[in-house]
């Protein structure tokens, strides 16, 4: 099973504070998320990215910019974190987006608070 | 966009009794999973089923993909199995994973 590693598990900021969120999947996936999940509305994407240097929007990507370093990291970076952003959010990686092997894996996920 | 319709919204059991979950989806889906969630929990992936039937333990996934549909059949309920339940499909040629809003399942001794 795919090992997806984030952190830091907890995180308080206050607004307008710069955040960075890690994530690392030992797998050799292709393909990396970041998601954000909040009541009421689920499990939304942000960016994802098909291998290092990559970057693809989502469907919420206003005020976060991620980048992916290597084909384990990926990173979701807030500059200007305000508190709509306070939420729990999951990596995931797969090894493709379709077919077989589209099955995405997730991480334990990190809780940010916005101040 | 993509949409995905979980129902119940929520269930509670008790152990021992069966569960049905269902997932409708807005399109084609070249991509289905289905996950669970402890409250405050990680997203852990119980099968991944984009067409026809699939078995892992006690649970048992049917995806029918011209109907735009999938179940997902907990036999035998026990305690531990109280958590959220999330659909997830991709639509051809989006390449992204919808989530549904879930299905808060209890069950009781």
């Amino acid at each position: 099973e795919a090992a997806v590693t984030q952190s830091p598990r907890n995180k308080v900021t206050v607004t307008g504070g710069n955040v960075t969120l890690s994530c690392r999947q030992t797998n050799s996936h292709n393909y990396m998320y970041w998601y954000r999940q909040d009541t009421g509305h689920g499990l939304r994407l942000i960016h994802y990215s098909y291998g290092a240097g990559n970057l693809q929007i989502g469907d919420v990507p206003d005020g976060y910019k991620a980048t992916r370093t290597t084909q384990e990291d990926f990173f979701l970076l807030l500059e200007l974190a305000s508190p709509s952003q306070t939420s729990l959010y999951f990596c995931a990686s797969s090894d493709a987006l379709g077919g077989h092997y589209a099955e995405q894996f997730f991480g334990p996920g990190t809780r940010l608070t916005v101040l | 966009g993509q949409q995905v319709q979980q129902s119940p919204a929520s269930l509670v059991l008790q152990e021992g009794e069966n569960a049905e979950l269902q997932c409708n989806f807005s399109s084609t889906a070249t991509q289905l999973q289905w996950f669970y969630q402890r409250p405050g929990g990680s997203l852990v992936s119980l099968l991944y089923n984009p067409s026809g039937t699939k078995h892992t333990g006690r649970l048992t996934s049917t995806t029918v993909t011209k109907e735009r549909r999938s179940s997902l059949h907990i036999s035998s309920s026990q305690i531990t199995d109280s958590g959220t339940y999330f659909c997830a499909f991709t639509g051809a040629n989006t390449g992204k994973l919808t989530f549904g809003h879930g299905t808060i399942l209890r069950v009781h001794p």
